[in-house]
């Protein structure tokens, strides 16, 4: 089976730019989470997705906004980048027990953004 | 809310030496936790989860942790390492609560192998 597949694995943008980073999900996985992570903040989740529809938010700004398609495959927007928005971007699925509360987050590879 | 604390930010180990790296939680309700390694410039791979059953979980690359919930502890261990193992590792909980508030992880702990 295949993993978690991110493109592009890196991106460099400028300071007000924005960015659409993509996530296709193991096969079979209908929830996908996106996480932020930096040297300083570590890794933080910013949003799961589930059956198309945001399910939950984490602690960021709405410059960061996600949506997933009826394949799965989720994209996350960044708009107005600021320096800070630099960070390694994973996306991670789980299998259908997830929902249930259970089971575990597959990660892939992530996207590097640099933001200059 | 919960809260994952990893005690050591940095571990350094000679090789074929044994390894603890600690994992303090806290949580209101039940949890799920896991371990996972990342290899420099790559994302995250699980060493392994504990859900439910028996408090001694083994994983992958001979690695295993003990779900203490008296102590809210949940530290990775290993016999034997290998400079293979020199990586970043992170200590993760999820409530039971249908997974919808994400993985919560711990700071990391940066295990490096010494000849």
């Amino acid at each position: 089976k295949a993993g978690v597949t991110q493109t592009p694995r890196y991106l460099i943008k400028t300071r007000g730019q924005q960015v659409t980073l993509s996530c296709s999900p193991i096969s079979g996985h209908r929830s996908v989470s996106w996480y932020q992570q930096t040297p300083g903040q570590g890794l933080q989740f910013l949003f799961e997705y589930f059956s198309e529809t945001q399910r939950n938010k984490g602690n960021f700004p709405g410059r960061f906004s996600g949506r997933q398609f009826s394949n799965s495959r989720s994209e996350m927007n960044v708009s107005t980048l600021e320096l800070g928005d630099s960070a390694l971007y994973l996306c991670a699925s789980s299998s259908p027990d997830w929902d249930r509360g259970g089971d575990t987050q597959y990660f892939g590879p992530g996207t590097r953004l640099t933001v200059l | 809310a919960q809260s994952v604390t990893q005690l050591d930010s940095q571990v350094p180990v000679f090789e074929e030496a044994p390894v603890e790296l600690r994992c303090n939680y806290s949580s209101s309700v039940s949890v799920y936790l896991f371990w996972y390694v990342q290899y420099p410039n790559q994302g995250l791979q699980l060493l392994l989860k504990y859900l439910s059953g028996s408090t001694l979980v083994k994983g992958i690359n001979g690695f295993e942790a003990e779900f203490n919930k008296s102590q809210t502890s949940f530290h990775l261990r290993k016999p034997s390492v290998h400079i293979s193992d020199t990586a970043e590792y992170f200590c993760a909980v999820s409530d039971r609560r249908g997974g919808a508030d994400g993985l919560t992880f711990g700071k990391g702990t940066h295990l490096i192998i010494q000849p």
